[in-house]
């Protein structure tokens, strides 16, 4: 069965610093991952995915992630964030056309 | 917006009512989901559609739950004899290849 670990329930960062949301998942056969935002209210937007190929993604908003088969993860990062990035992040994994497994969510809280 | 949009997007509702929900997805897509997000807590899966056929159901989906999708259009989740703990956010999503794309949800509150 699969799982993802979210290590971290919530990140406070200030306004132009980089920041790392981490995402740790567990399958016994080739996954597809996937980034989502949601803010308050709101459904699921999704950020980037990873399908195949490169395992640098990029995304919406300046975001970008990082597939590691070896360690099994799926880091979510951006350079320098923005007061409108405040949200949560949720990572997740699917096995093709299949139902998304998600993580528990990051709280993304960012100060001016 | 992703074109997936669900009716009612707020639904208050006494315990023992029935209820029900409508996603109307995206024209192209032919995989429909449904999901519930508890607060503080990532979707969880109920059901799956391809075309008109549910496909798969969650443990989560209890007898008191049921959808449809007629003619593999919208779909319709209803749930009977609503409890407390059936309050939540219910997700409509819509897959492309692999990636789905998700409506704005409907906050059910059940008191």
């Amino acid at each position: 069965a699969q799982s993802v670990t979210q290590l971290d329930s919530q990140v406070p960062v200030f306004e132009e610093a980089p920041v790392e949301l981490r995402c740790n998942y567990s399958s016994s056969v080739s996954v597809y991952l996937f980034w989502y935002v949601q803010y308050p209210n709101q459904g699921l937007q999704l950020l980037l995915k990873y399908l195949s190929g490169s395992t640098l993604v990029k995304g919406i908003n300046g975001f970008e992630a990082e597939f590691n088969k070896s360690q099994t993860s799926f880091h979510l990062r951006k350079p320098s964030v923005h007061i409108s990035d405040t949200a949560e992040y949720f990572c997740a994994v699917s096995e093709g056309a299949q139902k998304l497994v998600f993580g528990q969510g990051t709280r993304l809280t960012i100060n001016p | 917006d992703t074109g997936v949009s669900q009716d009612p997007r707020h639904k208050i509702t006494k315990r023992g009512q029935n209820v029900t929900f409508r996603c109307d997805p995206i024209s192209e897509h032919n995989r429909l989901y449904w999901y519930r997000q508890t607060l503080g807590q990532g979707p969880e899966f109920l059901t799956y559609f391809q075309n008109e056929a549910q496909l798969e159901k969650s443990r989560l989906l209890s007898d008191r739950f049921s959808a449809e999708r007629p003619k593999g259009s919208f779909s319709t989740l209803e749930i009977q004899r609503t409890e407390q703990g059936d309050s939540a956010m219910y997700l409509c999503a819509c897959g492309g290849n692999y990636e789905q794309y998700f409506g704005p949800g409907t906050r059910l509150t059940v008191t």
